[in-house]
């Protein structure tokens, strides 16, 4: 079965530190890869996609960066954290075509950056 | 981009009664689902929808797409449906990869 594994799970850095969360998935090829962050508990941002290995897509301006190493790897980084980069990361996969894309989303990282 | 309304934001309810939670979308979609997020922060995928019926359960949703909204109904509610719930969609046209523009959502609680 497809799993989706997500690190760590609470997050205390301070401000300028560096960041690095990750995420793998187990159980499938060649998904699609997203990273989201949500703020104050209610709708979620899609940060950055990626459709393979070393493909990356970026939705918003922002003070982070992604990357896929490998084809079920995907990591969020940061050089130097911000104060508003506190949220709740969630990576999540999903395969298109007949099955439409479900979605199968990590844990989810809390990041406080104080 | 594509604007998702969800109404209402907040909704309380008794054990046992029903609901319905709408999704209202300002642009063709390609591709539409709903997610509940339990207290802890999980998302769990409820249906992918982009248009017509479906029921797992106490569960159903509707999408009318050439009206571009979507209905979720939870009916006999439990304690355990109490979270988020979340319409996201995908805009029609070009490439799709799954991206998903998510609602504001809307908060359940269910009282014993």
């Amino acid at each position: 079965s497809q799993t989706i594994h997500q690190w760590p799970a609470t997050l205390v850095q301070p401000v300028g530190s560096p960041l690095s969360l990750e995420c793998t998935v187990e159980g499938t090829s060649n998904p699609n890869l997203y990273w989201y962050r949500q703020a104050a508990g209610r709708g979620l941002q899609l940060l950055f996609y990626s459709v393979g290995i070393g493909q990356i897509s970026s939705e918003v301006p922002q003070n982070l960066s992604a990357s896929r190493p490998q084809d079920r790897q995907f990591i969020l980084s940061s050089k130097k954290l911000l104060l508003s980069d506190s949220g709740f990361y969630l990576c999540a996969w999903s395969v298109g075509g007949a099955r439409g894309y479900g979605y199968t989303f990590g844990s989810g990282t809390r990041l406080t950056v104080v | 981009g594509i604007q998702v309304e969800q109404s209402p934001p907040d909704l309380i309810l008794q054990e046992g009664a029903n609901s319905t939670l709408r999704c209202n979308f300002s642009d063709s979609v390609n591709n539409l689902q709903w997610f509940h997020q339990n207290p802890w922060g999980q998302l769990i995928n409820l249906f992918y929808i982009p248009s017509g019926t479906k029921q797992n359960g106490r569960l159903s949703a509707t999408t009318v797409a050439t009206e571009r909204y979507s209905l979720l109904y939870i009916s006999s509610s439990q304690t355990t449906d109490s979270g988020v719930y979340f319409c996201a969609v995908e805009r029609a046209g070009g490439t799709s990869y799954g991206k998903l523009t998510f609602g504001q959502g809307t908060i359940l609680t269910v009282h014993p």
